[in-house]
């Protein structure tokens, strides 16, 4: 069974320009969440899909948006993009939402 | 919310058990422990979950006092190929969902 995939695997940006991240998840899991892993924050949620629903929201300004596609597969886009925002953002899927989740390698974005 | 409080990083020999120990004093009645390694360039990867008493799995135990302010990862005969850093999560996924990952321990096995 194929894991979880993320595309683009590196990224460098502007600030003020906007990115999209594409994430596709394990065949047949339902749920995909994003986090943002820093050195100096750590991992933090963003958001969680289910079913093409936002189901939970993280800590994070609204420049951060997510959506899920009728085949789970999931998009996150950052909006006028700010030096902070250089990080590793992390997909991860599972079944429906449990404590088991599988993650992708990462997309690692740079912003100049 | 739970915060958690993990050592910044520990050593141990291959052939060694290793016990790493996070601390969430402030832990919730919904929540549970849940432990993930990731080792350089990849995303974490899960290890075991579990809610009170002792858990294990193929991989590892999780023991969890009564009082449940503390929860420790169990690693068996750990290998060179066990180098990576440990996430202890305390957290609950349901309709209240909250998950604080720890900041993780740094794992170094040597030969």
């Amino acid at each position: 069974k194929a894991g979880v995939t993320q595309t683009p695997r590196y990224l460098i940006k502007t600030r003020g320009q906007q990115v999209t991240l594409s994430c596709s998840p394990i065949s047949g899991h339902r749920s995909v969440s994003w986090y943002q892993q820093t050195p100096g924050q750590g991992l933090q949620f963003l958001f969680e899909y289910f079913s093409e629903t936002q189901r939970n929201k993280g800590n994070f300004p609204g420049r951060f948006s997510g959506r899920q596609f009728s085949n789970s597969r999931s998009e996150m886009n950052v909006s006028t993009l700010e030096l902070g925002d250089s990080a590793l953002y992390l997909c991860a899927s599972s079944l429906d939402g449990g404590y088991e989740q599988f993650f992708g390698p990462g997309t690692r974005l740079t912003v100049l | 919310l739970a915060k958690t409080t993990q050592p910044i990083s520990m050593d141990s020999y291959e052939g060694q058990e290793v016990n790493i120990t996070c601390s969430h004093n402030n832990i919730a009645t919904n929540d549970y422990i849940t432990w993930y390694q990731q080792f350089p360039s990849q995303g974490p990867r899960f290890i075991i979950q579990g809610y009170k008493t002792k858990v294990t799995n193929e991989v590892a135990s999780l023991f969890i006092p009564a009082d449940r302010k503390s929860s420790t990862l169990s690693l068996p005969r750990v290998s060179l190929s066990d180098t990576a850093v440990y996430y202890c999560l305390v957290g609950r996924m349901d309709s209240n969902y909250q998950l604080i990952w720890g900041a993780g321990t740094k794992l170094i096995i040597k030969p």
